[in-house]
């Protein structure tokens, strides 16, 4: 398996505008997480799913913050609108029930 | 609530000594318990967990940890440090009911040539 796939890989855009990342979870993986990474407050959940259903979503920070997952292949987190302190990077990662998650290559944002 | 504390914000060791970087973590019920390695411009790397069985856990690239229930620890050790272990690392528990996972804040290993 090509592990988990993340894109795009870095993303520039300005205040205001809609931005979304993309995330293909490891097939046959039934969780998936959405986290942000900064400098200021390091690896934070916003988001998961277990069967493509949202478990637990107190982490996105507002409402300009949304994440869907369609089907078991593919989800995605949207940002609208976009706000400079959104900038960091975003990580998804998969796992099976009790096991270890694996995690994407991760999304840069930059909102300037 | 369950949460993850890695006291020390960064750790410095000569290559070639024993190295650890200590875990402590607070959580209801049995602990399902991970390390992970990030390198600069990367994602997170799993290097072993402990999910029940043996204290004493072995993960890649030379990295060991204990499980100590009684301390509620996980301590990440390796015998010998490389300066290819420089980089920031993670624990993180899994907790049962919800599934999700909670990391600490992570610690930054510099091995000194």
């Amino acid at each position: 398996d090509a592990g988990v796939i993340q894109s795009p890989r870095h993303e520039v855009t300005e205040m205001g505008q809609e931005v979304t990342l993309r995330c293909k979870p490891i097939s046959g993986h039934d969780y998936l997480f959405w986290y942000r990474q900064t400098m200021m407050r390091g690896l934070e959940l916003l988001i998961y799913f277990n069967n493509n259903v949202p478990i637990d979503d107190s982490g996105m920070p507002e409402d300009r913050f949304s994440a869907k997952m369609p089907n078991a292949s593919f989800s995605t987190l949207k940002i609208q609108p976009s706000e400079p302190r959104d900038s960091a990077v975003y990580f998804c990662a998969s796992s099976l029930r009790v096991t270890e998650a694996f995690f994407g290559q991760g999304t840069r944002l930059t909102v300037v | 609530a369950q949460s993850v504390a890695q006291p020390e914000d960064q750790v410095n060791v000569a290559e070639g000594n024993p190295l650890t970087v200590k875990c402590t973590y607070s959580v209801s019920g049995n602990p399902y318990l991970f390390w992970y390695v990030q390198y600069p411009n990367r994602g997170l790397q799993f290097l072993l967990k402990y999910i029940t069985g043996d204290n004493l856990v072995k993960g890649s690239y030379g990295f060991e940890a204990e499980f100590n229930k009684s301390q509620t620890s996980f301590h990440l050790k390796k015998p010998s440090a490389l300066v290819s272990d420089s980089a920031l690392y993670f624990c993180a528990v899994r907790v049962f009911y919800g599934q999700n996972f909670v990391f600490g804040p992570g610690t930054r290993l510099s091995v000194l040539p």
